[in-house]
């Protein structure tokens, strides 16, 4: 089956340390999204990648940073830039078209606790 | 810049309850409009959509139409169940690429049996 596997679910990270959460997705989708999701709140838009090796930053992007050398591999490090980390971060996959009706497919989630 | 609004939550209701989310949104053009559901500690489903005006997107028992007149998308549903309980989120989306997906806030469903 298709879809979008983010890992790991769950993570701890201690104060200074960068850690990486991980972004698969087999739907060959063209373009590829991190969102952040604080309890209670909305989706705010980290990063996003419209094709292999090119991203741009979203709302959110200081203390974070993305690569994308693979077009079904999107990356997210949160960075100890990153003054709270402690988040729900979901990444999400659409398939890029001229019209607006694309749905935006979401990966499970990866819940990040700063310790 | 696009806006979605949402009525604020926690809503609560009984079992066989008819539920009504309310969602507005402010957009240019045309845009296309989603419900999605998340269920506690997983990631965003989509339930339902619609891309142009007076078209009812529907799924589950949900129901919801696409009002270009009064700028809303309504999420209904005649008889929920206790597994409804989710946070819904309306979306709009005005011509792919990261900047034209906008999100509301989300409401809390809690259903009570």
């Amino acid at each position: 089956d298709g879809g979008i596997t983010q890992s790991p679910k769950y993570l701890f990270r201690k104060e200074g340390q960068n850690v990486t959460l991980s972004c698969e997705q087999n739907l060959n989708h063209d373009a590829m999204y991190w969102y952040r999701q604080d309890p209670g709140q909305g989706l705010r838009l980290i990063y996003y990648s419209q094709i292999v090796n090119d991203f741009q930053k979203g709302d959110i992007a200081e203390g974070y940073s993305v690569s994308r050398e693979k077009k079904e591999s999107f990356p997210l490090t949160v960075t100890s830039a990153q003054k709270n980390p402690t988040a729900f971060y979901l990444c999400a996959s659409t398939e890029e078209g001229w019209w607006s009706g694309n749905t935006i497919y979401f990966g499970e989630g990866s819940w990040l606790t700063v310790v | 810049g696009n806006s979605v609004t949402q009525m604020e939550g926690p809503v609560t209701l009984s079992e066989e309850a008819f539920l009504t989310i309310n969602c507005t949104y402010t957009a240019t053009g045309y845009p296309s409009l989603f419900w999605y559901v998340q269920y506690p500690g997983e990631g965003l489903q989509l339930l339902l959509k619609a891309t142009k005006a007076d078209d009812k997107g529907s799924n589950k028992g949900f129901e919801a139409t696409y009002r270009k007149e009064t700028t809303s998308f309504h999420l209904e549903k005649g008889s929920v169940q206790v597994s409804d309980s989710a946070v819904y989120f309306c979306a709009l989306s005005d011509g792919g690429g990261a900047d034209g997906l906008t999100f509301g806030k989300g409401t809390h469903l809690i259903i009570q049996p």
